[in-house]
């Protein structure tokens, strides 16, 4: 069982430039969850969703997107990054809600330049 | 927006000593408060939670104290070992709703032999 799998693991960007971090996971959990974690600051959740179809954006959403056309996939869009983008990036999701235990990637680790 | 405020930022504490680590919360919509385990390189993982019907949870060395009137509640890791060198998350319900989690800033432990 793979559970939460995260790619790339690194990636460096340059200012302007687009990506998209990927997420899926195998234990057809209904809640997915897309976070950053930076220095002193703990995770902060960037945009979540409650199945496929549906999200809704989180405490710091602003310069991503998200979509959820699948139970399994949950893929961040970083558009025009900026340097205040670099950060550590990890996806989660929980069976029912976000009171249940939440399963983590392994994260992606991303500079921008 | 919930606040939590984890304390200390970080922690040494000498092989079979006690760890603790205190959090802070402001409001909640539901009584559910875990602790995350994060090792460098790796996601948060679940370490212990609990729904406070009870006052305080046990699991091994792991315990959770809970103060409901204080909006309070800590973890506490006895006889302490090398292998519990990690940062450790706390958090609590968002009470902006969404069945989402507040995560505090994190904990770097520590444990010296």
């Amino acid at each position: 069982n793979a559970g939460v799998t995260q790619t790339p693991k690194f990636r460096i960007l340059k200012i302007g430039q687009s990506m998209t971090l990927q997420c899926t996971q195998d234990m057809n959990h209904n809640y997915m969850y897309w976070y950053r974690q930076d220095p002193g600051m703990g995770l902060k959740l960037i945009y979540y969703s409650v199945g496929a179809g549906i999200t809704d954006k989180g405490e710091v959403p602003n310069g991503y997107n998200v979509s959820r056309s699948t139970t399994e996939d949950f893929p961040l869009r970083l558009e025009l990054a900026a340097p205040s983008q670099t950060s550590v990036y990890f996806c989660a999701s929980t069976y029912r809600d976000g009171y249940t235990e939440a399963f983590f990637g392994q994260g992606t680790r991303l500079t921008v330049v | 927006q919930q606040q939590v405020k984890q304390s200390p930022q970080s922690l040494i504490v000498q092989k079979g000593g006690i760890s603790i680590i205190n959090c802070a919360y402001e409001n909640t919509a539901f009584d559910y408060f875990p602790w995350y385990q994060q090792f460098p390189g790796k996601g948060p993982a679940l370490l212990i939670a609990i729904r406070p019907d009870v006052s305080e949870k046990k699991e091994g060395r792991f315990t959770i104290s809970f103060n409901k009137s204080a909006k309070q509640f800590s973890l506490h890791i006895m006889d302490s070992q090398p292998g519990d060198s990690a940062t450790y998350f706390c958090a609590a319900p968002n009470t902006g709703g969404g069945n989402k989690l507040t995560f505090g800033t994190g904990t770097q432990l520590k444990v010296e032999l």
